[in-house]
C-alpha cells in the first residue's frame, strides 16, 4: 500500500501522559499535514511541513504539541502532559508541492483518548 | 462566522433521489476547491477538486460561483453507498495549501 500511514490507529492514555504519533507520506509528496478532528467537525489544520522545515503552525497548536519531520519523510506529534481535550483524531495528509490545486490525501489517522 | 459554511444535516434521500450539497466561504483569497467523502470513523477521502469552469465526474457534479463565494456539489442516481459524510474544502496555496474544511453533512440513503 503506497497512501499514507499512521501508527498507532487508537492510543488511550491517562491524563498527564506523553504520547507520540507517527505518520509516513506518500513517498514522493514533499509536504506534510497534521489535522485534529473532534465528533460532529470537519478537520482543523494544526501544522505543515515543507521537507523538513515547519512553516506554519495553527494557534491550536499550545506548547505542549511538538511535531517534527526531521529527515523530510516520516513525521511525528508529540503531546506531553495530555489532557482530555486532547481526545481526538489527528490525521495525517501529505501533498506534492508541484501539483497546481495541492491535493492532499488522509491517513488512516490516530484516535486518541484521553482518560 | 466560520470560515467554511456548509448545509445543516442529516439528509435523508431514497435510493435514486437526486441531492445537492452546497457551501459558502468567507475568504475571497480561496484558491482551490475540494469535496471530501467522509465514512463513520474513517479518513476524508478526496471525492473530486473543483474547477472554474465547474466539473462532472459520473453521478457527480461540482460548481464553483467565485463572485458569490458559493460551492456546490449534485450527487444524481443516488446509491446506498453514497451515504456519508460530505466535506466542503477550500486551500489557501499562498498560505502553503492548508485546508479549510466544513463540518460536513451528512447523507444517508435509504432503500
Amino acid at each position: 500500500d503506497t497512501g499514507v500511514s499512521q501508527d498507532p490507529r487508537h492510543k488511550i492514555t491517562k491524563r498527564g501522559q506523553n504520547v507520540t504519533f507517527r505518520c509516513d507520506p506518500i513517498s514522493e509528496h514533499n509536504r506534510l499535514y497534521w489535522y485534529r478532528q473532534t465528533l460532529g467537525q470537519g478537520p482543523e489544520f494544526l501544522t505543515y511541513f515543507q521537507n523538513e522545515a515547519q512553516l506554519e503552525k495553527s494557534r491550536l497548536l499550545s506548547d505542549r504539541f511538538s511535531a517534527e519531520r526531521p529527515k523530510g519523510s516520516f513525521s511525528t506529534l508529540e503531546i506531553q502532559r495530555t489532557e482530555q481535550g486532547d481526545s481526538a483524531m489527528y490525521l495525517c495528509a501529505s501533498s506534492f508541492d508541484r501539483s497546481s490545486y495541492n491535493e492532499q490525501f488522509f491517513g488512516p489517522g490516530t484516535r486518541l483518548t484521553v482518560l | 462566522r466560520k470560515e467554511v459554511e456548509q448545509d445543516p444535516g442529516p439528509f435523508n434521500v431514497p435510493e435514486g433521489a437526486t441531492v445537492a450539497f452546497n457551501c459558502t466561504y468567507s475568504n475571497s483569497a480561496s484558491q482551490s476547491f475540494f469535496w471530501y467523502r467522509q465514512d463513520c470513523r474513517k479518513e476524508p477521502k478526496l471525492l473530486m477538486s473543483v474547477y472554474s469552469s465547474g466539473n462532472e465526474d459520473g453521478r457527480f457534479t461540482a460548481q464553483l460561483n467565485r463572485a458569490s463565494q458559493y460551492i456546490s456539489l449534485l450527487i444524481r442516481d443516488s446509491k446506498l453507498s453514497d451515504s456519508a459524510t460530505y466535506l466542503c474544502v477550500v486551500n489557501f496555496l499562498n498560505q502553503g495549501g492548508k485546508l479549510i474544511f466544513g463540518q460536513g453533512t451528512e447523507l444517508s440513503v435509504k432503500p
